[in-house]
C-alpha cells in the first residue's frame, strides 16, 4: 500500500537559516510527487510537483525539492528561510492507477514550521 | 478569477444530524476531490467526482457521500453524525488531470 512518511512533526528555524523538511514514500512504481503548505485557517497551495525527469525540482517562493529513488525520499530545501515560510507543510503522492489525477493524493501527517527571528 | 469556493465555512451540527458540505470549482474545472482533515489524521482522501461519475473513494464508511451537478459544483453529505465527523473538510477542483487548487474549507464541528 502506498504510503507518505514525514518523520519531523515540527521544526523551528532561526529567520535566515537553511530548511530541510523530510519526505519518504512508500509506492511499487515511480510515483508523481508534492509538497502542499497550508497556512493558518486557509487551504492547500501546491509548493512544487515531481513527475519524471530532472531529480532536482523547483518551486514557488525560492523552495526546491529532489527524488532520490534508492532512498524513496522527497525532501524539501530552502536555502534561507523568512518569517513568512512559517505554516505547515505537507507532501504527498499520487498513484498513476487513477489515470495520473494530481488530485486523487495520499498526504503525509504534515511537519508544523516556525520561524524564529 | 474566483478560486474554488466552499460552504459553509463553519458548521455546527448534533451528534446524529446530517451535514451538508458544497464546493463550488474554478471556472472550467470538471473534477471535485474531497478530503478529512482531521486532527491527529492528517489529510485523507475521501471522494473523487469527474465529469458528473465518481471515480475514486477513500476508506470511509457509506454514511459519507456525494454527487457532483451539472454545473461541476459538488456536495458532500455525511449521515448519521458522530463526534469523530468532527474536522475540516477541504474540497479540491481540477481541470481533467491537470493541477488541483484548494479551497478553504469547511469546518464541522459534531457536539
Amino acid at each position: 500500500a502506498q504510503s507518505v512518511t514525514q518523520p519531523d512533526i515540527h521544526i523551528t528555524v532561526s529567520e535566515g537559516a537553511s530548511l530541510e523538511l523530510r519526505c519518504n514514500y512508500s509506492y511499487g512504481a515511480t510515483p508523481y510527487l508534492f509538497w502542499y503548505v497550508q497556512s493558518p485557517g486557509q487551504g492547500l497551495q501546491l509548493l512544487l510537483k515531481y513527475f519524471s525527469g530532472d531529480t532536482l525540482v523547483q518551486g514557488i517562493k525560492g523552495f526546491e525539492a529532489e527524488f532520490k529513488r534508492s532512498q524513496s525520499s522527497f525532501n524539501l530545501r530552502k536555502p534561507s528561510v523568512h518569517w513568512s515560510d512559517a505554516a505547515e507543510y505537507f507532501c504527498a503522492v499520487g498513484a498513476k492507477d487513477y489515470g495520473g489525477s494530481q488530485g486523487n493524493l495520499i498526504f503525509g501527517k504534515g511537519t508544523k514550521l516556525s520561524v524564529k527571528p | 478569477e474566483a478560486g474554488v469556493t466552499q460552504s459553509p465555512t463553519h458548521l455546527i451540527k448534533t451528534r446524529g444530524q446530517q451535514a451538508t458540505l458544497r464546493c463550488s470549482p474554478i471556472s472550467g474545472h470538471t473534477s471535485v476531490y474531497w478530503y478529512q482533515q482531521a486532527l491527529g489524521l492528517g489529510l485523507q482522501f475521501l471522494l473523487w467526482y469527474d465529469e458528473g461519475e465518481e471515480r475514486n473513494r477513500g476508506n470511509f464508511p457509506p454514511r459519507f457521500s456525494g454527487r457532483q451537478f451539472p454545473n461541476y459544483s459538488s456536495e458532500l453529505n455525511v449521515n448519521a453524525l458522530e463526534l469523530e465527523d468532527s474536522a475540516l473538510y477541504l474540497c479540491a477542483t481540477a481541470w481533467g488531470r491537470t493541477e488541483a487548487f484548494f479551497g478553504q474549507g469547511t469546518r464541522l464541528t459534531v457536539v
